[in-house]
């Protein structure tokens, strides 16, 4: 079955470095998600992506995070400046359509900000 | 402010019994409905969609809709020790983001 694929699955970065998450979504989808998870916290929404832009992000996106395809297959989230804050888990997910469809995750990688 | 209610449990049901879950969603124009399983540690893995009133069955799971009382739930029949997780109700209110309840940790004892 398709997945989403994420990496690396974990790291360790200095507050104040700049950090890049990958993701490589399910091949047929044509819709980019980025979400967060603080420990024993709720899944949140960060940003959607769709035909080389920004569809839509939450008050968390701020300027400190980007999102880009850097090709045909790639998904990246940038945070630019980390915070100790930004510790979390960030799950990538895609889905086949825009609206009401499942989005499915990939196993996410642990951000850990010293 | 669009919210997702669950009891965050713990939920303790016995081995092959039916473990019920519950959410409430604060968005009456939400339009899309989700149960997500999460094992500690891992990712949120999709279990059921639902989408109009009613219920939807899928082998041992059955997702419950009722937009008037802006209720979801999940019922799992014959609960096996690998149901042991943390359930995610999500929505989607017709935009693109889904918004997250806390989850209900779901033990099921042998």
């Amino acid at each position: 079955e398709p997945e989403v694929t994420q990496t690396p699955s974990h790291q360790v970065t200095q507050m104040g470095q700049e950090v890049i998450l990958r993701c490589v979504p399910i091949s047929n989808h044509l819709y980019f998600y980025w979400y967060r998870q603080i420990l024993g916290q709720k899944v949140e929404f960060l940003v959607s992506f769709y035909n080389n832009e920004i569809s839509e992000k939450s008050e968390i996106f701020d300027d400190q995070f980007s999102v880009e395809r850097p090709d045909g297959s790639n998904f990246t989230l940038k945070i630019r400046s980390t915070k100790l804050e930004d510790s979390a888990m960030y799950f990538c997910a895609s889905s086949e359509s825009r609206y009401n469809q499942p989005q499915h995750f990939g196993d996410g990688t642990r951000l850990s900000i010293l | 402010q669009k919210e997702v209610e669950q009891n965050s449990g713990p939920l303790s049901v016995p081995e092959g019994a039916i473990a019920s879950l519950n959410c409430t969603y604060s968005d009456r124009g939400s339009q899309s409905f989700f149960w997500y399983r999460q094992y500690s540690g891992k990712s949120p893995e999709l279990i059921m969609s639902i989408y109009s009133n009613g219920d939807k069955e899928d082998g041992r799971f059955t997702a419950q809709l009722n937009k008037a009382s802006q209720y979801v739930s999940l019922l799992i029949r014959d609960s096996q020790p690998s149901d042991s997780a943390t359930y995610l109700c999500a929505v989607n209110g017709g935009n693109e983001k889904l918004t997250f309840g806390t989850g209900t940790k779901l033990t099921i004892i042998p």
